[in-house]
């Protein structure tokens, strides 16, 4: 069974500070990778994603994640955040395969918050 | 290009009530698959329809049924419903392949009294 662990339920950061928001999975199978962030009374919208090659996936809005296989985690990081960038972040996981199955398990969510 | 649509944007029913909601897909996309979100949690998976059929369940009871319309359209159904039942429900659609982006929809928010 697949689980999605996102460590930090919320993350208080400073304009123009760097950031890091973590998260860990577990799958018995290889797995697909995402980030998305929904902001206030809306949907998601997807961040970035990793299916494979460069372990470092650049997405929009100047953040960026790094798979680590040997560690299972998909760490998101933005060098500098902006007022803007406050939110709800999840990170989810698909499992790829024969089953051809591609729903998405996610986290528990952070809220970043972005302090003037 | 709308994007995926949902109807309606909220809800209010009673215990024992029944519900169905609505979703176009994203142009072009076959799959349609339909999360629920309680508050302060991630979504979570109730099931996936590609070719007018039920792909792939989530752990939900059989209270929750769906439907997928030729034009790749979906309808969520939620039968005698419970206080519990009280969420975001959001719809996502997508190529089927596996690694597709799913995009979601802005959701629909029930409110079960």
């Amino acid at each position: 069974a697949q689980s999605v662990t996102q460590l930090d339920s919320q993350v208080p950061v400073f304009e123009e500070a760097p950031v890091e928001l973590r998260c860990n999975y577990s799958s018995s199978v290889s797995v697909y990778l995402f980030w998305y962030v929904q902001y206030p009374n809306q949907g998601l919208q997807l961040l970035l994603k990793y299916l494979s090659g460069s372990t470092l996936v650049k997405g929009i809005n100047g953040f960026e994640a790094e798979f680590n296989k040997s560690q299972t985690s998909f760490h998101l990081r933005k060098p500098s955040v902006h007022i803007s960038d406050t939110a709800e972040y999840f990170c989810a996981v698909s499992e790829w395969g024969l089953t051809g199955a591609n729903n998405l398990f996610f986290g528990t969510g952070t809220r970043l918050t972005v302090i003037p | 290009d709308a994007g995926v649509t949902q109807s309606p944007t909220h809800l209010i029913k009673t215990r024992g009530q029944q519900v169905t909601l609505r979703c176009s897909p994203k142009s072009g996309h076959d799959t349609v698959s339909w999360y629920q979100q309680a508050l302060g949690q991630g979504p979570q998976f109730i099931f996936q329809y590609y070719e007018e059929e039920e792909r792939q369940r989530g752990n939900f009871p059989d209270r929750f049924s769906g439907h997928q319309f030729p034009n790749y359209s979906s309808e969520l159904n939620v039968n005698a419903l419970l206080l519990g039942d009280s969420a975001l429900y959001l719809c996502a659609s997508s190529l089927i392949s596996g690694g597709e982006t799913q995009y979601f929809g802005p959701g629909t928010r029930l409110l079960v009294l």
